[in-house]
């Protein structure tokens, strides 16, 4: 059976560090991955998405994954924070060979809070 | 191009009563999905409509049900509204039920049960 694990529920970075959020899966098939955020009252954006091909996936505003097999993970990094990057983060998988009962499968979400 | 579009923004019932939330999906997407995210709880699914059949649902009480209109929008009702009813509801579209598609989110219907 699918699942999703986002490993910590809350992350505080500083101003122009690193940001890593961390996320682990599970999936009887090859998985889709994706990495979603959410600003306060607003709907989900997609950041990006693994869809088998390349393993390190860049996607909008400066994050990236990687999709790593052998440790069933999928973490999410940017090289430096910006104050705008504040929202909760959901990581998502989603197993391309299921039909019928098909569906997505949503992380708890990482709370992402930059400090000045 | 027009965006996952939600409505009411806001809707305040009492215990008892019953709510309807209306979504409507990008242009030439099929498939529509209905997510909760009460608070503390995260998303959970609660049902995917594609072409106008529910393909899928979620462990919810049959309370929450909807459907899928020829134009492809949706709407989901739920009844006998109970507190803990009291989420964000989030609507997202996807051009089919099947494979790894992107799902687009709408802003979200706020459903507050007093």
């Amino acid at each position: 059976a699918q699942s999703v694990t986002q490993l910590d529920s809350h992350v505080s970075v500083s101003e122009g560090t690193p940001v890593l959020l961390r996320c682990n899966y599970s999936s009887s098939y090859s998985p889709s991955l994706f990495w979603y955020v959410q600003h306060p009252n607003k709907g989900l954006q997609l950041l990006l998405k693994y869809t088998s091909a390349a393993t390190l996936v860049k996607g909008i505003n400066g994050f990236e994954a990687e999709f790593k097999k052998s440790e069933t993970s999928f973490h999410l990094t940017k090289p430096s924070a910006h104050m705008s990057d504040a929202a909760e983060y959901f990581c998502v998988v989603s197993d391309v060979r299921t039909s019928g009962t098909y569906k997505y499968i949503f992380g708890t979400g990482t709370r992402l809070k930059v400090l000045a | 191009e027009a965006g996952v579009t939600q409505s009411p923004t806001h809707l305040i019932k009492t215990r008892g009563q019953q709510a309807t939330l209306r979504c409507s999906p990008i242009s030439g997407h099929t498939s529509v999905y209905w997510y909760q995210q009460a608070l503390g709880l995260g998303l959970q699914f609660l049902l995917w409509y594609d072409e106008g059949e529910e393909r899928n649902r979620g462990n919810f009480p049959p309370r929450f049900s909807g459907r899928q209109f020829p134009n492809y929008s949706s709407e989901l009702n739920v009844n006998a509204l109970e507190l803990e009813d009291s989420a964000l509801y989030l609507c997202a579209s996807s051009p089919t039920g099947a494979g790894a598609n992107v799902l687009t989110f709408g802003a979200g219907s706020r459903l507050t049960v007093l």
